[in-house]
């Protein structure tokens, strides 16, 4: 089972900064397979990058991924209040699909 | 648009099993090509992939919970059902139904493309 791990588990930022979320994984994820996701209390969950680096649709191109190997970058350049939520990585490069523990954006 | 949504019981007892149904609606599902999956987050904890249910039927279980799930599906593809045995405290959570998304029109089970809101299930007696 490759097991993700995400950091920082906080992140403090003030609307129109840049946020920098790391996913580490504890063994190769093949081709990039590894998706982004949003969740906030109440709603359902966002899909928001896929493939390392591909937007899903409907997602603003302030939302960015990158990475390969066992390190991956989420990167939101400037927040928007809309953004303050927690972010989950996920990797379908095995069989047992497994996510992140998350990374919380909260409101500096 | 097309929604998912979780339905079933809230409070389930020790040792019982957990049952939960999730429907599919407002559009079309395209029952020939996608493939559909549960996910759960135990309370102050992250998410779990529990199973994926194949269009063709077939499922694929996480080995963790793999003796004790069941996830199966009406041959309609509106609605599809995950059931778990013998319940514990540790499976308190809330249960998330998910749609795996298609790449270039192939559909395949690695993210999770559209999600339902999710019920929170509480083992206790």
């Amino acid at each position: 089972e490759i097991v993700l791990t995400q950091s920082p588990g906080t992140l403090s930022l003030s609307p129109g900064e840049r946020a920098t979320l790391s996913c580490r994984a504890s063994q190769s994820v093949s081709s990039g397979f590894l998706a982004w996701y949003q969740l906030k209390p109440g709603q359902t969950p966002r899909l928001l990058i896929y493939g390392a680096s591909s937007r899903a649709t409907g997602v603003p191109d302030r939302f960015s991924g990158s990475g390969s190997g066992t390190d991956f970058t989420l990167t939101i350049s400037r927040l928007e209040p809309a953004d303050f939520a927690v972010y989950y990585c996920q990797q379908y490069s095995s069989s047992v699909r497994t996510f992140g523990q998350g990374t919380k954006v909260e409101i500096k | 648009q097309l929604q998912l949504q979780e339905s079933g019981p809230g409070l389930v007892k020790p040792s019982e099993t957990l049952s939960l149904t999730c429907s599919v609606s407002g559009g079309s599902p395209s029952p020939n090509s996608h493939h559909w999956g549960w996910v759960r987050q135990p309370p102050g904890k992250g998410l779990e992939w529990i199973g994926t249910l194949y269009h063709s039927g077939n499922t694929n279980y996480n080995p963790s919970l793999k003796s004790r799930v069941t996830i199966s599906g009406e041959t309609s593809k509106t609605r599809f059902s995950l059931k778990l045995t013998s319940v514990t405290a540790a499976d308190t959570a809330v249960y998330y139904c998910a749609r795996h998304g298609c790449v270039n029109g192939v559909c395949y089970t690695w993210y999770f493309d559209l999600w339902g809101r999710g019920t929170l299930v509480t083992v206790s007696s």
